[in-house]
């Protein structure tokens, strides 16, 4: 089982959509979870951390759970600058200040429609 | 504005050659990173540096070296050693070694004929 896996998609959604991704990670001790966003051929740039109790940021919510050790990501009521590689991010270490140990997920694709 | 900018953002070099690709940052961040992104794989770490004068290889260090001089820079190096050099570099930056948020920059194109 790979360390981080994430549905690489494409999801194609229509705008005002709601659109859901999951990403699952393999060893149980993890500690901190992030979702990037990646534009086409740019770089990625933190959309939002992932803590236990949920984290919600306007349209955008994060989840965690750790019983069966996933992170989720909704967006509600999609735009098109939505478009994106969105990338899960797990920090492994028993150390959560240790950015050296992050795994990147290798993306989820969405495509928001008009 | 404060950043990271890398230099340049496409490079073209015959094989054999060593390049150099720059980092710089004017955030204050402590640590400062190498990745490099290949199609079908998640970002792998290069290189790594929690303070000035100190960094440590990454996962894929072979074929690379690094420098770490003054705080805001963090140029790397690819040798000739290394045997499949034609990737996206991604240099970023973290205000200290943990937390898990990281600036990037906007990346080098590196294709070697």
């Amino acid at each position: 089982r790979k360390e981080v896996e994430q549905d690489p998609g494409p999801f194609n959604v229509p705008e005002g959509a709601t659109v859901a991704f999951n990403c699952t990670y393999s060893n149980s001790a993890s500690q901190s979870f992030f979702w990037y966003r990646q534009d086409c051929r740019k770089e990625p740039k933190l959309l939002m951390s992932v803590y236990s109790s949920g984290n919600e940021d306007g349209r955008f919510t994060a989840q965690l759970n750790r019983a069966s050790q996933y992170i989720s990501l909704l967006i509600r009521d999609s735009k098109l600058s939505d478009s994106a590689t969105y990338l899960c991010v797990v920090n492994p270490n028993l150390n959560a200040g240790n950015n050296r140990k992050l795994i990147w997920g290798l993306g989820t694709s969405l495509a928001v429609n008009p | 504005d404060g950043g990271i900018t890398q230099s340049p953002k496409y490079l073209f070099r015959k094989e054999g050659q060593n390049v150099t690709l720059s980092c710089e940052q004017n955030l204050n961040h402590d640590a400062m990173y190498w990745y490099r992104q290949d199609p079908g794989q998640g970002l792998r770490l290069i290189y790594y540096s929690q303070i000035v004068n100190d960094f440590q290889k990454g996962d894929i260090a072979e074929g690379y070296s690094v420098s770490r001089e003054k705080k805001e820079s963090f140029p790397l190096t690819v040798t000739s050693a290394q045997k499949n050099p034609t990737a996206f570099y991604l240099c970023a930056s973290s205000l200290t070694g943990g937390g898990g948020e990281l600036f990037f920059g906007e990346g080098s194109r590196l294709t070697v004929l």
